[in-house]
């Protein structure tokens, strides 16, 4: 089952502006992590956040978290052709393993 | 690039077939997690290996089986093919303590 719901499903920008992209999840968790996926390939680690952590920031990377809404965000500022991709939040509830629960992702296109 | 490699890169078998299909994990590590990633959804939990032992399964049946070994690179098995378990198939390696999760490329499975 899918943890975390991403909005929104899809977002077209032009290259400079800033996207933002947002995450609701539905238990609670030890950290949310977002990762980013070109063209069907493997996974790459974006960034990730605690639950007693609000707010992180990495590069052109800023990501949100609040607990009490169950709900982050991801901004990407300046953006870039090449951060054409789709953009998965995952929750790790840490129970008894670190399983990761995504969501069904958010198709990015920034066109040059 | 993470580190993690996965064999093969893509595969083609017939229903009611079996699989098989290969992770090595980045160095160090001694978790791997697989998850099975369907066309425009998120990566799904299929489980989750630690020191050769399962720790954690998702919502997968019986016939999704795994192996860790000593170097901790990992198989995982599917029997008896269906034409739903048409997927990209991802490992992940990790540390115990850690909480970021390392993707390798995938296989691309496709059952006709």
């Amino acid at each position: 089952s899918q943890q975390g719901e991403e909005d929104p499903q899809a977002l077209s920008i032009q290259e400079g502006e800033n996207a933002t992209m947002n995450c609701s999840y539905k238990t609670s968790i030890n950290n949310l992590q977002w990762y980013r996926q070109n063209s069907g390939r493997g996974l790459v680690h974006l960034i990730l956040i605690r639950s007693n952590e609000r707010e992180k920031h990495s590069g052109r990377l800023r990501v949100t978290l609040d607990t009490s809404k169950k709900s982050s965000s991801l901004l990407i500022t300046a953006s870039r052709a090449a951060d054409t991709a789709s953009y998965f939040c995952a929750t790790d509830a840490r129970k008894a393993n670190s399983k990761l629960t995504f969501g069904k992702g958010i198709t990015l296109s920034v066109r040059p | 690039e993470t580190g993690v490699t996965q064999s093969p890169t893509h595969l083609i078998k017939t229903r009611g077939q079996q699989v098989t299909l290969r992770c090595s994990s980045q160095s160090g590590h001694n978790t791997v997690s697989w998850y099975q990633q369907a066309l425009g959804q998120g990566p799904q939990f299929i489980f989750q290996y630690y020191r050769e032992e399962e720790n954690g399964r998702g919502n997968f049946p019986p016939r999704f089986s795994g192996l860790q070994f000593p170097n901790y690179s990992s198989e995982l098995n599917v029997n008896a093919l269906e034409l739903d378990d048409s997927a990209l198939y991802l490992c992940a390696s990790s540390l115990p303590s850690g909480d970021e999760q390392f993707f390798g490329p995938g296989t691309r499975l496709t059952v006709l």
